[in-house]
């Protein structure tokens, strides 16, 4: 079966504190990892999918990166509007994403 | 990236009765979407996945019967919740699978149903 682990569950940081989350899994079949981004009361919003070891993308302060069993979401000089909390997810051969609990983010000025 | 809307953004309906929730893809078609529900302070739970003109395949637990879903066509899909009660107040969330050329799975707003 298909296991996804986020650490550490919560997270606070200063504005400019920058810090890494993690992702750790196990998957039959890894066809993509995905992180996403989740404000209260809303749906998640896409951020990066990574499909192979090595592989690193990035996005204004978020640097996604990816090993054969783990993936780190590096977060570089947050802002308050940084604050949300963050899922990761792996895509397997069931089709189906699996979602970790999630990273609970909150960044102070 | 791809937008994903829901309708209604927010419900409340009395016991007993149905609601329907709509799911679109509004620039891109989608021959797989799926349906989530969340609690409060828990990760996204998958209730089932839809496929366009045919049967959704429902995870293990939820009742086919009481959650009706509907993938019509290429970019609307369907959650009827049934006869409902207290129990199924909840935030529900749709996704689609773009499948253009990367998989990526996008997400709408989520709908929060209360039944009172």
């Amino acid at each position: 079966e298909d296991q996804v682990t986020q650490s550490p569950e919560a997270l606070r940081l200063q504005e400019g504190e920058s810090s890494s989350l993690n992702c750790s899994y196990t998957v039959s079949g890894l066809r993509g990892l995905f992180w996403y981004r989740q404000d209260p009361g809303k749906g998640p919003e896409f951020l990066f999918t990574l499909y192979s070891a090595g592989e690193e993308k990035e996005k204004e302060r978020l640097k996604a990166t990816l090993t054969k069993k783990e993936s780190f979401l590096h977060i570089t000089a947050p802002k308050p509007e940084d604050s949300a909390t963050y899922l990761c997810a792996v895509w397997g051969s069931w089709g189906k994403l699996q979602f970790g609990a999630g990273t609970q983010v909150v960044v102070t000025p | 990236g791809a937008v994903v809307s829901q309708h209604p953004s927010r419900v409340i309906c009395k016991s007993g009765t149905s609601v329907k929730i709509e799911c679109r893809s509004l620039d891109f078609q989608a021959t797989t979407m799926f349906w989530y529900r969340q609690f409060p302070k828990q990760s996204l739970m998958l209730m089932a996945t839809s496929n366009e003109g045919s049967k959704a395949t429902y995870e293990q637990g939820v009742e086919k019967d009481k959650f009706l879903i509907n993938h019509a066509s290429l970019t609307l899909s369907t959650l009827t919740v049934t006869s409902a009660h207290p129990e199924d107040s909840s935030f529900y969330i749709c996704s689609a699978r773009d499948e253009r050329q990367s998989y990526e799975q996008y997400f709408g707003p989520g709908t929060r149903l209360t039944v009172t």
